[in-house]
């Protein structure tokens, strides 16, 4: 069966402190992968998605990052982060065409 | 601009009545339509989904309805249980094989014993 994994499950960084963090997924070859962001008292906002190793899309222009250096694994950057980053934050798989699962999430806050 | 829209935040029902929760959306190109329920500080879980070809699909406690002509969703969960209180996000696929989901605001379903 597929699992996926994030990590940290929670994270308090400074303003203008870098980010990373991390998701990985088993148990299946070559999904799609998602990151999305749940900010306080709003829904989910797609942030990248990936169809492949070293491809990535963009959905809204911000601080952050993502790569995608293996097939299972997907990872969320920031140089420098904003109060605005705070929120909750989701990695998500899917195969092409089908429902996306999602991890258990990290909740980031930015003091 | 909002492609879907769930315009009840919350929603509070007696345990064993129906729950109803309604999703409109505005894109006529969404082709699949999915539900997914989200507990505090964990992530959203999959739980059913219509495709546009369809007009109701049913799995268990839940059925969802599609009306294409209107643009509108809805989830209902006969009979409610208090373990069904979570937050309930509808979903909408566009992009083909991309499979990239446009979500709604969500809806808090309490249940109430």
């Amino acid at each position: 069966s597929q699992t996926i994994h994030q990590w940290p499950a929670t994270l308090v960084q400074p303003v203008g402190s870098p980010l990373s963090l991390e998701c990985t997924v088993e148990g299946t070859s070559n999904p799609n992968l998602y990151w999305y962001r749940q900010a306080a008292g709003r829904g989910l906002q797609l942030l990248f998605y990936s169809v492949g190793i070293g491809q990535i899309s963009s959905e809204v222009p911000q601080n952050l990052s993502a790569s995608r250096p293996q097939d299972r694994q997907f990872i969320l950057s920031s140089k420098k982060l904003l109060l605005s980053d705070s929120g909750f934050y989701l990695c998500a798989w899917s195969r092409q065409g089908s429902e996306q699962y999602f991890g258990p999430g990290t909740r980031l806050t930015v003091t | 601009d909002q492609q879907v829209k769930q315009n009840s935040p919350s929603l509070s029902v007696q345990e064993g009545r129906i729950s109803i929760l309604n999703c409109d959306y505005t894109n006529s190109m969404f082709d699949y339509f999915l539900w997914y329920k989200k507990y505090p500080a964990e992530g959203p879980t999959f739980l059913i989904s219509i495709s546009s070809i369809k007009d109701k699909n049913e799995d268990g406690r839940f059925t969802v309805f599609l009306n294409k002509s209107a643009k509108h969703l809805s989830l209902h969960i006969v009979p409610s249980q208090p373990g069904d209180s979570a937050v309930y996000f509808c979903a909408a696929y566009y992009g083909g094989s991309q499979g990239n989901l446009i979500f709604g605001k969500g809806t808090k379903l309490s249940v109430k014993p």
